[in-house]
């Protein structure tokens, strides 16, 4: 069974950083692309970002509103994803979804979340 | 970026009804389109891909069409376990866009 379980959400300040982590297990998690999606309180889905895989080097995408300040990593070894986000802003605040990509391609899996709350 | 519109944003319906949601792509996006549920304080569960394949273990009372701009997902026996909030998304460009979400609710 793919289980994804994220960790590290908290109370931040502004300006301030926090690092999310997402546990995988129950699939080769080497072969799969992953994402971030985000959720504020009481809205809709929105996308943060993507790793592929080592095949394709780890590179990323991101979101314009986080590009240059958050940045997403992977350790196959550790089969764990992870969001390092820097100058964070109000608006981050979000339950922050780790979704697994399938046939590098659409969303399948998702985990419980991780609530991030930025207020001073 | 590519915007997706889905209407309506709620809606009721009874115990047995056939239920469609409509999604519109503001730009052609193949079939590269997939939908969600996701019930209050739950994470969303991932229910189509590629416009109308189910995912592993979704019941067959749900079903989607389309392609290009314009999707539709139909829930053909409304049951009291479908109420939530149904999204849908595009991933055939960056950045992966939802849309805004349909409500739906038993009367």
């Amino acid at each position: 069974e793919v289980q994804l379980v994220e960790s590290g959400g908290d109370l931040v300040q502004p300006g301030g950083s926090l690092r999310l982590s997402c546990a995988a297990s129950g699939f080769t998690f080497s072969d799969h692309y992953m994402d971030w999606v985000r959720q504020a309180p009481g809205k809709g889905l929105e996308w943060v970002g993507r790793i592929r895989k080592k095949a394709q080097s780890y590179s990323t995408e991101y979101a314009a509103s986080v590009t240059g300040r958050f940045t997403i990593s992977r350790d196959d070894s550790e089969n764990s994803l992870y969001l390092q986000m820097n100058s964070l802003k109000i608006e981050d605040t979000a339950v922050y979804y780790c979704v697994r990509v399938y046939s590098s391609s659409y969303h399948d899996s998702w985990g419980q979340g991780t609530l991030v709350t930025v207020s001073s | 970026d590519t915007q997706m519109t889905q209407s309506p944003s709620s809606l009721s319906a009874s115990v047995g009804d056939r239920v469609t949601i409509t999604c519109r792509a503001s730009q052609g996006i193949r079939n590269y389109l997939a939908w969600f549920q996701q019930k209050p304080g739950k994470a969303p569960k991932s229910l189509i891909y590629a416009a109308s394949n189910l995912q592993s273990g979704v019941p067959s009372k749900f079903s989607g069409s389309g392609s290009g701009t314009d999707f539709t997902l139909t829930i053909s026996s409304l049951q009291p376990e479908d109420s939530a909030t149904y999204y849908c998304q595009q991933y055939n460009t960056y950045p992966l866009t939802f849309g805004g979400g349909t409500k739906v609710e038993i009367k």
